[in-house]
């Protein structure tokens, strides 16, 4: 089955900086990789995803990239504000009919003002 | 739109008790839900797929008579922890996806923690 690795497991950056998340997948099947965002006690909200025909996706300040070859793909937070703070999970899922996540094992972003 | 309703949101039960959580879609139907599990500062771990009609699929090592789920609408899913004893104690979350090919988006419900005693 597809296994998902996420680092940095923790991450603390200046407020203004910008954060970077890193995962790696494992089944080169796997076309769809979302990104979501969990405050505590909260649930997970998806906040960008990517498919497999497509190498970068921007919104506002978050953008994610895609290495199909190399089977990375990261997340790119910039210019980081103190509401950026919670933990985020990279996922992987697999074409229609296999649709399931595989969750990264998360990494906890703090904002520091 | 795209929202799912989890209840209840935190549950305290004796040992031996069984427990019913639902999870719904309230705009939109959902012919394929999820339940997942998860421990404190940990990551979500699918326990099993749910298919509106049929029967879950439940993961490795995962005890289907354990974990009872039945997806009797397209907007309902439940899942009951049968004979809950302390090890059972955690946060369950359900998500719901939304019918149609390439709809891979899965919206999540807000969780239910379960103390088991």
């Amino acid at each position: 089955g597809e296994n998902v690795e996420q680092h940095p497991s923790t991450l603390s950056v200046q407020e203004g900086d910008s954060a970077v998340i890193k995962c790696t997948y494992s089944d080169s099947a796997s076309n769809y990789f979302p990104w979501y965002k969990q405050e505590l006690g909260k649930r997970p909200q998806l906040i960008i995803d990517i498919r497999s025909n497509v190498g970068e996706k921007k919104d506002q300040r978050i953008a994610v990239t895609l290495n199909k070859t190399a089977k990375h793909f990261s997340l790119h937070i910039t210019e980081t504000q103190p509401e950026d703070s919670a933990v985020y999970f990279c996922a992987a899922s697999g074409p229609f009919g296999n649709e399931k996540l595989t969750f990264g094992t998360g990494t906890r972003l703090t904002i520091i003002p | 739109g795209a929202v799912v309703s989890q209840h209840p949101s935190r549950v305290i039960c004796k040992s031996g008790t069984s427990v019913k959580i639902e999870c719904r879609s309230l705009d939109f139907q959902a012919t394929t839900m999820f339940w997942y599990r998860q421990f404190p500062k940990q990551s979500l771990m699918l326990m099993a797929t749910s298919n509106e009609g049929s029967k879950a699929t439940y993961e490795q090592g995962v005890e289907k008579d354990k974990f009872l789920i039945n997806h009797a609408s397209l907007t309902l899913s439940t899942l009951t922890v049968t004979s809950a004893h302390p090890e059972d104690s955690s946060f369950y979350i359900c998500s719901a996806r939304p019918g149609g090919r390439g709809g891979h988006i899965q919206y999540f419900g807000a969780g239910t923690r379960l103390s088991v005693l």
